[in-house]
């Protein structure tokens, strides 16, 4: 089936350097994306989410960026800090059935003080 | 502010037993979604349910089941358990099921020996 897919599964980067991870989804119906970072043995935390009709979002430290032409987003961090260390998860759902949330493969981040 | 409480957080089961797990959903919320997330994997959905009716089924097996009842509280119950249940399981809650930020509790982990 479908799934939304990252790019890279392991992101280090230096304490106060932004951050970068990528998504890519395959199906163009998909009209709400979410990212969710996920710290060992808990549950995903929301971060920031965007609908279709959007293409940046931002909150605090954190950008989202969808491309609907070439089906990518992107989670943007600045200055990482040592409490960004996580997973990061993107998640779609996709439109015609309840609002189940379709996960890609996380990206590790590691961030390096 | 109050989030989705889960218990156990965590459970040991021997093989072909019984386990059941509970999700109260943040206050007001009346969607609940469960996902079981294996070792190292995203999460998959596996059954939701809005105002107490099923909204929606995933790879959830035969051998689960579950329900939302009148105070809006989640139970999946799971029976013949095998190695392979060994996961964490989560459950998120919303309001309304629309495009509504999915909050995550902290997971059950369930064990089976």
């Amino acid at each position: 089936g479908e799934s939304v897919g990252l790019h890279l599964p392991t992101l280090s980067v230096q304490e106060g350097d932004n951050s970068i991870i990528n998504c890519a989804y395959s199906n163009s119906a998909s009209d709400y994306f979410i990212w969710y970072k996920q710290e060992s043995g808990k549950g995903p935390q929301f971060i920031i989410d965007i609908r279709s009709n959007m293409d940046k979002r931002q909150g605090q430290r954190v950008t989202v960026l969808l491309n609907k032409t070439v089906k990518h987003l992107s989670l943007q961090i600045a200055a990482t800090q040592p409490g960004d260390s996580a997973v990061y998860f993107c998640a779609e759902n996709i439109p015609g059935g309840s609002e189940k949330l379709v996960f890609g493969k996380g990206t590790k981040l590691t961030v390096n003080p | 502010a109050a989030g989705v409480i889960q218990s156990p957080r965590h459970l040991i089961k021997e093989k072909r037993e019984t386990a059941t797990l509970k999700c109260y959903p943040i206050p007001r919320h009346d969607t609940v979604y469960w996902y079981q997330q294996g070792p190292g994997q995203d999460p998959q959905f596996l059954i939701s349910f809005y105002e107490k009716m099923q909204s929606d089924k995933g790879s959830i097996p035969d051998r689960f089941s579950a329900q939302q009842f009148s105070d809006y509280h989640s139970e999946l119950n799971m029976s013949s358990l095998e190695l392979g249940d060994s996961a964490l399981y989560f459950c998120a809650s919303s309001y309304g099921d629309y495009q509504e930020t999915q909050y995550f509790g902290p997971g059950t982990r369930l064990l089976v020996l």
